[in-house]
């Protein structure tokens, strides 16, 4: 089966500064890559996603990069507030009917002020 | 549009006794609903994947005759812990993919929080 592996896992960083995210999988058959951000005792919310014919995609200060050759995907957040703290999980997903997601371990994202 | 809504949010049982939880997705039919179970300050784990009208499909060490999962409508899958003891007390996740097909986002309900006492 699919497997997804995340680092790093706890990040923090000064308020307006980047952060960066990393994932790995190893289905090269995989072809949908969400990012959910995790709020403590909250439901995961999809800030994110790229399917595997797109390279990269941006929506106001989140972004995420694909490379399939590589078989890893990266969220990148510019100019960070410290609403955006929060665990931040990868996913990705096999084609086909079920569309089950294996998530990564998950990223402890703490924004400094 | 896209909620999915899950019922109790919080449930404290004592061990050994049994407890249903309820996914309904409110506003789409659901041909697809998955239950996750997380423990704290780990990852999403999924526990078996849910279609309507036909047996849930278990994922590798999930036992299928403690946690019962019935899709009996396009919007309604219950899970239900049996003969719950200690080591079950977890966050308890669903989600649902729309039946129209072609989405892959899926719609995560709130989640429940059991405990066995």
């Amino acid at each position: 089966g699919e497997n997804v592996e995340q680092h790093p896992s706890t990040l923090s960083v000064q308020e307006g500064d980047s952060a960066v995210i990393k994932c790995t999988y190893s289905d090269s058959a995989s072809n949908y890559f969400p990012w959910y951000k995790q709020e403590l005792g909250k439901r995961p919310q999809l800030i994110i996603d790229i399917r595997s014919n797109v390279g990269e995609k941006k929506d106001q200060r989140i972004a995420v990069t694909l490379n399939k050759t590589a078989k890893h995907f990266s969220l990148h957040i510019t100019e960070t507030q410290p609403e955006d703290s929060a665990v931040y999980f990868c996913a990705a997903s096999l084609p086909g009917s079920a569309r089950q997601l294996t998530f990564g371990s998950g990223t402890q994202l703490t924004v400094l002020p | 549009g896209a909620v999915v809504s899950q019922h109790p949010s919080w449930v404290i049982c004592k061990s050994g006794t049994s407890v249903k939880i309820e996914c309904r997705s409110l506003d789409f039919q659901a041909t697809t609903m998955f239950w996750y179970r997380q423990f704290p300050k780990q990852s999403l784990m999924l526990m078996a994947t849910s279609n309507e009208g036909s047996k849930a499909t278990y994922e590798q060490g999930v036992e299928k005759d403690k946690f019962l999962i019935n899709h009996a409508s396009l919007t309604l899958s219950t899970l239900t812990v049996t003969s719950a003891h200690p080591e079950d007390s977890s966050f308890y996740i669903c989600s649902a993919i729309p039946g129209a097909g072609g989405s892959y986002e899926q719609y995560f309900g709130p989640g429940t929080r059991l405990t066995v006492t």
